[in-house]
């Protein structure tokens, strides 16, 4: 079956801009998550939404935001882009998210440079 | 502060030996973790993991073992194989939001001829 789909793949970006990622979660998968990979911090968790609500978040600014539609597709959007936002963005989808077993799946990621 | 650590930024092997790839954590609320594989510039591709009722799981060439009041985790693969040289992290997730990872910094494995 298909795996978890994000687009755009690259994009470039102008600091103080906006930008708006999506992913497709794998079928049947309700949980999806979005995380940041940058050479300095690593992987980090964003959030993660779960039946169209934010169910966890991590510790970044509310300039990241995000959301779920009715059919599990998530947005995320980054307003105010800074230089520091340059990243891979990575979704993951999985089937609850909440117990320990629910194998959590990536997609190939979003690369955002800001410029 | 780094509740998941991966102290061997690097590790290098040849091909058809044991690959010993190490995880600590601090977060004793930590109940799941996952090894992934990544590739640069790609997503990480999920390869095993284990719950903290276990302490070990087998799949094919890869075992992962978890020694819980060490608070210490460990991917074996055998044999190991080129294709198997990529980064690889472990992640954690507390009780309750299996979602929610914390990442190590990763282990570059690099497997030699």
């Amino acid at each position: 079956k298909a795996g978890v789909t994000q687009t755009p793949r690259y994009l470039i970006k102008t600091r103080g801009q906006q930008v708006t990622l999506s992913c497709s979660p794998i079928s049947g998968h309700r949980s999806v998550s979005w995380y940041q990979q940058t050479p300095g911090q690593g992987l980090q968790f964003l959030f993660e939404y779960f039946s169209e609500t934010q169910r966890n978040k991590g510790n970044f600014p509310g300039r990241f935001s995000g959301r779920q539609f009715s059919n599990s597709r998530s947005e995320m959007n980054v307003s105010t882009l800074e230089l520091g936002d340059s990243a891979l963005y990575l979704c993951a989808s999985s089937l609850a998210g909440t117990t320990a077993g629910n194998t959590i799946y990536f997609g190939e990621g979003s690369w955002l440079t800001v410029v | 502060d780094q509740q998941v650590k991966q102290n061997s930024p690097s590790l290098s092997v040849q091909e058809g030996r044991i690959s010993i790839l190490n995880c600590d954590y601090t977060n004793s609320m930590f109940d799941y973790f996952l090894w992934y594989k990544k590739y640069p510039a790609e997503g990480p591709t999920f390869l095993i993991s284990i719950s903290s009722i276990k302490d070990k799981n087998e799949d094919g060439r890869f075992t992962v073992f978890l020694n819980k009041s060490a608070k210490h985790l460990s991917l074996h693969i055998v044999p190991s194989q080129p294709g198997d040289s990529a980064v690889y992290f472990c992640a954690a997730s507390p009780t309750g939001t299996a979602s929610k990872l914390t990442f190590g910094t990763g282990t570059r494995l690099q497997v030699t001829l």
